[in-house]
């Protein structure tokens, strides 16, 4: 089974409605993000939590939200989705230094969502 | 803030060596990641380098030099599954220890 898995793995909406995307992991690190990925712009960060307690925003949170439901559960919300926000969205998990001596990310599969 | 450059792509043989410059440009700055990605595939861990000098990685090499700003990625004895984006991401010094990318560098490499 993967570690890190998102739902769902690909979303067709239309401009305004709510959507919601969904991480889970198994891996037991208490650090979460949430990226964006356009073609030519690379990765960004929209969101990210250290621990159930803690959200803070990333580069481009504008017309996000984020909800830490558990260690385990992070979820991105687009409450009023736009064409822009087109994009092939990643979670990914972290487990700090704690680990080991530098903070490697572990990425799920990816949620292609297209906004029409 | 940080500015990270890379090439947007590169070509290269099956068999061959070739190099992917990273340079940056960041206030404060802790080590440096290299990710691959296949085609709508997610990232994965290549290597981290937080002192200067090559970290070698069997057909992988990374190379820093923190007073330039500058990393490369090499990979050696090419194979056509190497075709794929590479990321660099730096890592700034100041405690959250999170990585901001560069925009990826697509490899091709052809027979």
């Amino acid at each position: 089974d993967a570690d890190v898995t998102q739902t769902p793995r690909n979303r067709i909406t239309k401009t305004g409605k709510r959507i919601m995307l969904e991480c889970s992991q198994t891996k037991g690190h208490d650090r979460m993000y949430w990226y964006r990925q356009d073609p030519g712009l690379g990765l960004r960060l929209i969101y990210y939590s250290f621990d159930v307690k803690d959200i803070n925003k990333g580069e481009i949170s504008d017309g996000y939200s984020v909800s830490r439901q558990a260690q385990a559960k992070f979820s991105l919300s687009l409450e009023s989705a736009i064409p822009n926000q087109t994009a092939l969205y990643f979670c990914a998990t972290s487990n700090g230094l704690a680990g080991g001596s530098y903070n490697e990310q572990f990425f799920g599969p990816g949620t292609r969502l297209t906004v029409l | 803030g940080q500015n990270i450059d890379q090439p947007t792509e590169m070509t290269a043989t099956e068999g061959a060596i070739v190099q992917i410059n990273c340079t940056y440009q960041t206030s404060g700055f802790n080590g440096l990641f290299w990710y691959q990605q296949h085609a709508g595939e997610a990232p994965t861990f290549l290597s981290y380098n937080v002192l200067d000098g090559l970290e070698e990685k069997g057909r992988f090499s990374s190379f820093l030099s923190r007073s330039k700003g500058y990393s490369y990625l090499l990979l050696k004895e090419l194979q056509m599954k190497d075709s794929a984006s590479y990321l660099c991401a730096v890592e700034r010094s100041g405690g959250s220890y999170i990585p901001t990318f560069g925009r990826g560098t697509s490899l091709i490499v052809h027979p």
